[in-house]
């Protein structure tokens, strides 16, 4: 595709229930990002990565967040034993240079 | 946190210019202004950015002080669908890899 591509699109989830979240960059493009955007706020960084090295996570907020990107392209967002804290649009970003390319995101609602 | 600082809200007559201010006092010498914007329900998507000289592309123009404490993004005929929320962000052209780093922005209303 020509953008970043991001599944599910909602994810409706029992607190307490495991979530992948899928990104798909753009082909070629070697830095992707993960951010959280709750209601009404800015996105918040969450974690980068060049190819398959995550090269920074101090943005994820516990130790119940975790996200991987084996083979340098697609790459998965996943939240262990989600809180209602965790409800948020999850956005992904791939660049190859200084201009970010944002996916519509992942709308997460814990119940 | 943000190095930025945007006025939460403006409106705009559709067909008028919008002007986006933003501050960024503290910004350092390597640094470039970039600008954002985020329709509802979609990402992000890139404006334009800047080091020092005024840049001018398809979608808007960027307008940085000579002491680059601050900028201002124009719209120079905005629509209806230029209604969002408008991210100034400051960062190292050469942190490529360093995560943009967001404010709540300033959402612009367009109406007719």
């Amino acid at each position: 595709g020509a953008g970043v591509s991001q599944s599910p699109r909602y994810k409706v989830a029992k607190r307490g229930q495991d979530v992948a979240l899928r990104c798909d960059p753009i082909s070629g493009h070697v830095s992707l990002f993960w951010y959280q955007q709750a209601l009404g706020q800015g996105p918040e960084f969450l974690t980068y990565f060049q190819n398959e090295a995550q090269l920074d996570k101090s943005g994820l907020p516990s130790d119940r967040f975790f996200a991987e990107r084996p083979e340098g392209s697609v790459s998965t967002l996943k939240i262990q034993r989600t809180q209602q804290e965790d409800s948020a649009v999850y956005l992904c970003a791939s660049s190859r240079n200084e201009k970010l390319f944002f996916g519509s995101g992942t709308q997460l609602s814990v119940l | 946190d943000a190095k930025t600082t945007q006025p939460p809200s403006m409106d705009c007559a559709e067909g008028r210019a919008a002007n986006l201010p933003c501050n960024h006092s503290t910004i350092s010498g390597n640094e470039y202004v970039y600008w954002y914007r985020q329709i509802h329900s979609q990402g992000p998507q890139y404006i334009i950015h800047g080091l020092k000289n005024n840049e001018t592309n398809e979608m808007a123009s960027l307008i940085i002080t000579e002491d680059r404490k601050s900028s201002t993004l124009i719209l120079p005929h905005a629509t209806l669908r230029d209604t969002a929320v408008y991210y100034c962000i400051v960062r190292a052209l050469n942190q490529a890899g360093t995560a943009l780093i967001f404010g709540k922005g300033t959402t612009l209303s367009v109406s007719s």
